[in-house]
C-alpha cells in the first residue's frame, strides 16, 4: 500500500533562507504525488503535483519539488522564504483505496524575521 | 469553474448536542466527496467518502455519520457530540475517474465542543 512520510513535524527558517520540506513515499512506481499547503484556519490548497511529465515540478508561490525515484523522495523547496510562507504543508499520494489520497502527517513551517 | 462551500465556518456546541455540517460543490456533477477531521496537533483523518447519492463509506467508526441527499451536497452529523469531536472539519471533492485522485478542499469548519 502507498504510504507517505514527512520528516520533521516542525521546521523553522529565517526569512530569505532556503526552505526544504521532506517527503518520502513507498511504492514501486508512484505515478502521482502532491504537495498541499494549509494556512491557519483554512482548507488545503494545492501547491504542486507530480504526474510523471517532468521530475522537477514548479508550483505556486515560488515552490518546487523534485521527484527522485532512486531516493523515493519528493522534497519541497523554495530558494528564499517569505513570512507569508508560514503554514502547514502536507505531502500526499493516491492510496487507501482507488479514490483516496494518503496524506503525510504534515510539517509546520515557521519563518523567523 | 468549480467551487466548494462549507458552513458554518465556526461552531461552538455543548457536549451532548446534535451536529450538522454542510458541504456543497458547484460547477461539477457526480463528484466524489470526502469528510476529513483535523484534531489539535494531529494530521488529516478521513472520516467518510461518497461516490454518489446515498452512497457513504465510513473509514473510522465513531460518533459521527454522513449523508448525501443530493448530488453535490454532503452532510456530516452527530446525534450527541463528545468533547473528542472538537476539531477542524474539511470537506473535499474529486473528479471521478481521474487517475491521480487529486482532491479539492473547502474552507473548513472549526468545531469546539464544550
Amino acid at each position: 500500500a502507498q504510504s507517505v512520510t514527512q520528516l520533521g513535524s516542525h521546521v523553522s527558517v529565517s526569512e530569505g533562507a532556503l526552505v526544504l520540506l521532506r517527503c518520502n513515499y513507498s511504492s514501486s512506481v508512484p505515478p502521482y504525488l502532491f504537495w498541499y499547503v494549509q494556512y491557519p484556519n483554512q482548507g488545503l490548497q494545492l501547491l504542486l503535483k507530480y504526474t510523471s511529465a517532468a521530475t522537477l515540478v514548479k508550483g505556486i508561490n515560488g515552490f518546487e519539488a523534485e521527484f527522485k525515484k532512486s531516493e523515493t523522495s519528493f522534497h519541497l523547496t523554495k530558494p528564499s522564504a517569505h513570512m507569508s510562507d508560514a503554514a502547514e504543508y502536507f505531502c500526499a499520494a493516491p492510496g487507501g483505496s482507488a479514490r483516496q489520497l494518503t496524506f503525510g502527517s504534515g510539517t509546520q513551517l515557521t519563518v523567523l524575521p | 469553474s468549480q467551487t466548494i462551500h462549507q458552513w458554518p465556518a465556526t461552531l461552538v456546541q455543548p457536549v451532548g448536542s446534535p451536529l450538522s455540517l454542510e458541504c456543497t460543490v458547484e460547477g461539477t456533477s457526480n463528484p466524489n466527496l470526502y469528510w476529513y477531521r483535523q484534531a489539535a496537533g494531529r494530521g488529516l483523518q478521513l472520516l467518510f467518502y461518497s461516490v454518489g447519492i446515498g452512497q457513504i463509506s465510513s473509514e473510522v467508526p465513531q460518533n459521527l455519520s454522513a449523508s448525501r441527499p443530493q448530488d453535490r451536497q454532503f452532510i456530516l452529523s452527530s446525534k450527541k457530540l463528545l468533547l473528542s469531536d472538537s476539531g477542524f472539519y474539511l470537506c473535499a471533492w474529486r473528479v471521478p475517474g481521474r487517475a491521480n485522485n487529486e482532491q479539492f478542499f473547502g474552507p473548513g469548519t472549526r468545531l469546539t465542543v464544550l
